[in-house]
């Protein structure tokens, strides 16, 4: 039962332009949505959050939306540089719970 | 400053040992979870300890896997009988201990052991 989804294993991206990467739930009662980035052998890195009385929340490049009708977020990276190159991974908790669900992730490219 | 740490950062096993992972919270932070990613799958949830007491152990497997965190030293995670399904990342992450009332605050991770079981 895959309650946080993330359907593009893979994205590549032109330096400089915009990365859009996107995250499915289920669950209804999610109420805080977090993005994390991944390099190789390396832990998760916390990136951006959002709770579920927002629907926008920006933090630099970054940007986290947030669509609860349709159940779906989606990180906005501009413009993307090529350290950016990393696995994202969106993840969800409920009621600010320690327990994070977490999506399969997405490997993002940017190409020089 | 340290963050979370975790030791050994590699670890190799032959079916039927038994594997410790060790795991060491950020300064302040008396709240340990666990987490396991196997390959090409996302991090999935395993168990949540504070200080000689578990909270929420409701992704451990029901067999050969436990877990502590003792008053003293760092929380160990322990699979015994190791088979190959074993073999994964396994992360821990801590939080301090009033991270419910401040609700949204991320957990900080490690880099991981990961595990191989040969």
């Amino acid at each position: 039962d895959q309650q946080v989804k993330q359907n593009s294993p893979s994205l590549s991206v032109q330096e400089g332009r915009i990365s859009i990467l996107n995250c499915d739930y289920t669950n209804s009662m999610f109420d805080y949505f977090l993005w994390y980035k991944k390099y190789p052998a390396e832990g998760p890195t916390f990136l951006i959050s959002i709770s579920s009385i927002k629907d926008k929340n920006e933090d630099g490049r970054f940007t986290v939306f947030l669509n609860k009708s349709a159940k779906h977020l989606s990180l906005h990276i501009v413009p993307s540089q090529p350290g950016d190159s990393a696995v994202y991974f969106c993840a969800a908790s409920e009621g600010g719970a320690q327990k994070l669900v977490f999506g399969q992730g997405t490997r993002l490219t940017i190409n020089p | 400053n340290a963050g979370v740490m975790q030791n050994p950062r590699h670890l190799v096993r032959r079916r039927g040992q038994e594997a410790r992972l060790r795991c060491s919270p950020m300064k302040g932070h008396s709240h340990v979870y666990w987490y396991r990613q196997l390959p090409e799958e996302g991090l999935k949830f395993m168990v949540y300890l504070q200080k000689e007491n578990i909270i929420d152990e409701s992704g451990m497997p029901k067999e050969r896997f436990s877990a502590e965190f003792p008053k003293e030293g760092p929380s160990i995670l322990r699979i015994q009988q190791v088979v190959r399904g074993d073999s994964a990342a396994y992360f821990c992450a801590s939080s301090p201990p009033d991270r419910m009332a401040i609700a949204g605050t991320p957990l900080h991770f490690g880099n991981g052991t990961r595990l191989t079981v040969t």
